[in-house]
């Protein structure tokens, strides 16, 4: 049963504009939610997180939207760079519970 | 500083073969995790330690075997390996154990049981 979701595989988005990544969560405990961004051949970076008592966390280029309602967040690049190719992985946690990762989105930046 | 290392890169494997993944972190970080990557699957848990002396098992630990003797290393054992266990393995390490702390991956190893 997976938890949580990334119903894309992939996305080809133009240089310069914004891309958007959703990820979608079934368990309501999850309270925290991170982005991590993986390049082949290395292992995932963390790029960005969220609290439940936030709807929207900045950082740069990069912001992340949550939506308790829905369960359901999204990452926004804006604008998208070609370094900005890789696979993109969401995460969610409670408590002193271990993440859970997302299946990952292959992002393709179109120059 | 290194972060992270694992090895081998990769490695091919006859199955019904032991095999031990090594993780070596120099963070002094007290919790490190075993991840698989498969395509469609995501990463998954495979086994945890939150911190040296202690182990935990994860989502899917069946077939698969951890120690955690002291605060850098923490070595992934296949006891006897299946084609099943062809996979991309990512050791992780964090300061604390708990989901809101930032996890450290290392490059990864590519795993192939024929």
């Amino acid at each position: 049963d997976q938890q949580v979701k990334q119903n894309s595989p992939s996305l080809s988005v133009q240089e310069g504009r914004i891309s958007i990544l959703n990820c979608d969560y079934t368990n309501s405990m999850f309270d925290y939610f991170l982005w991590y961004k993986k390049y082949p051949a290395e292992g995932p970076t963390f790029l960005i997180s969220i609290s439940s008592i936030k709807d929207k966390n900045e950082d740069g280029r990069f912001t992340v939207f949550l939506n308790k309602s829905a369960k359901h967040l999204s990452l926004h690049i804006v604008p998208s760079q070609p370094g900005d190719s890789a696979v993109y992985f969401c995460a969610a946690s409670f408590g002193n519970e271990k993440l859970t990762f997302g299946t990952g989105t292959r992002l393709t930046i179109i120059p | 500083i290194a972060g992270i290392t694992q090895a081998p890169t990769s490695q091919i494997l006859a199955a019904g073969r032991r095999m031990t993944l090594r993780c070596t972190q120099d963070m002094r970080h007290n919790a490190m995790y075993w991840y698989r990557q498969d395509l469609g699957l995501g990463l998954r848990l495979i086994h945890y330690s939150n911190t040296a002396g202690t182990t935990g098992k994860g989502e899917v630990p069946d077939g698969y075997s951890v120690s955690r003797a002291n605060t850098d290393d923490f070595p992934l054992t296949l006891a006897s390996a299946v084609p099943s266990q062809t996979s991309v393995y990512f050791c992780a390490s964090s300061v604390s154990p708990t989901g809101t702390d930032t996890q450290y991956f290392g490059p990864g190893t590519r795993l192939t049981v024929l």
